[in-house]
């Protein structure tokens, strides 16, 4: 299985700056053929299932903020949040499909500093 | 817009089967262009992903629950289900349901909580 190691595990961040979330796979989840790395990311709230935010490593789903932006390649990935809204309290996770199985990160707690 | 809502016991014994049904509206279970899914939480950890199926019949499952994993679809009732057997406490979870896009679960239903205890 394709481990994800997601750091930090939590982090505080003032409203208006930004978080960064980074995500390690265990091996490199970049298909040469079609030069996509096969990451996305959700986005869960209490209490709420989660929601895909973003998807080949950088396309945003539909009505996401631009404010969310994924980047990285082949085993090392990141999550940002340019300017941290109230609303993005939330913890974040990261999943490979790449392979079977599908696996996630741990996640990431975001908070307001 | 699709919306899923998965249903089923709240509480099952340990060594039994857990079900759970997973009812699809607002599409088609039909599409050719969808998986449809099992994720699982434990409280306060994080997600699994248990398996999918096809439209088709055609299906994969997480390794490590093979073994006692089956997921059926019913594209008559435009549902599809769960069943894992011989339960232990480890299987207590929030099992959510969800549609698959290229393997990316853009569509969740709101979960549901299992608990195996006696």
């Amino acid at each position: 299985d394709i481990v994800m190691t997601q750091s930090p595990d939590s982090l505080a961040v003032s409203l208006g700056e930004r978080a960064i979330i980074n995500c390690k796979s265990s091996q490199s989840i970049l298909n040469n053929s079609n030069n996509k790395n096969y990451l996305a990311w959700y986005q869960q709230k209490p209490g709420q299932p989660p929601k895909l935010l973003i998807y080949w490593t950088s396309t945003r789903e539909s009505g996401v903020p631009d404010r969310f932006t994924g980047s990285g390649s082949g085993t090392d990935f990141t999550l940002s949040i340019s300017s941290l809204q109230a609303e993005d309290v939330a913890s974040y996770y990261c999943q490979q499909y790449y392979t079977h199985p599908l696996t996630f990160g741990g996640g990431t707690k975001v908070e307001i500093k | 817009q699709v919306q899923l809502q998965e249903s089923g016991p709240g509480l099952v014994k340990p060594s039994q089967t857990l079900s759970l049904t997973c009812t699809v509206s607002g599409g088609s279970i039909s599409s050719s262009d969808y998986y449809w899914t099992w994720i699982r939480q434990p409280p306060g950890k994080g997600l699994e992903w248990i398996g999918y199926i096809y439209y088709t019949g055609s299906d994969y499952y997480n390794p490590s629950l093979k073994s006692r994993l089956i997921i059926s679809i019913d594209t008559s009732k435009n549902q599809f289900s769960l069943r894992l057997s011989s339960v232990t406490a480890a299987d207590t979870a929030v099992y959510y349901c969800a549609r698959s896009r290229a393997r990316c679960l853009d569509t969740w239903g709101q979960g549901t909580l299992v608990t195996v205890s006696s």
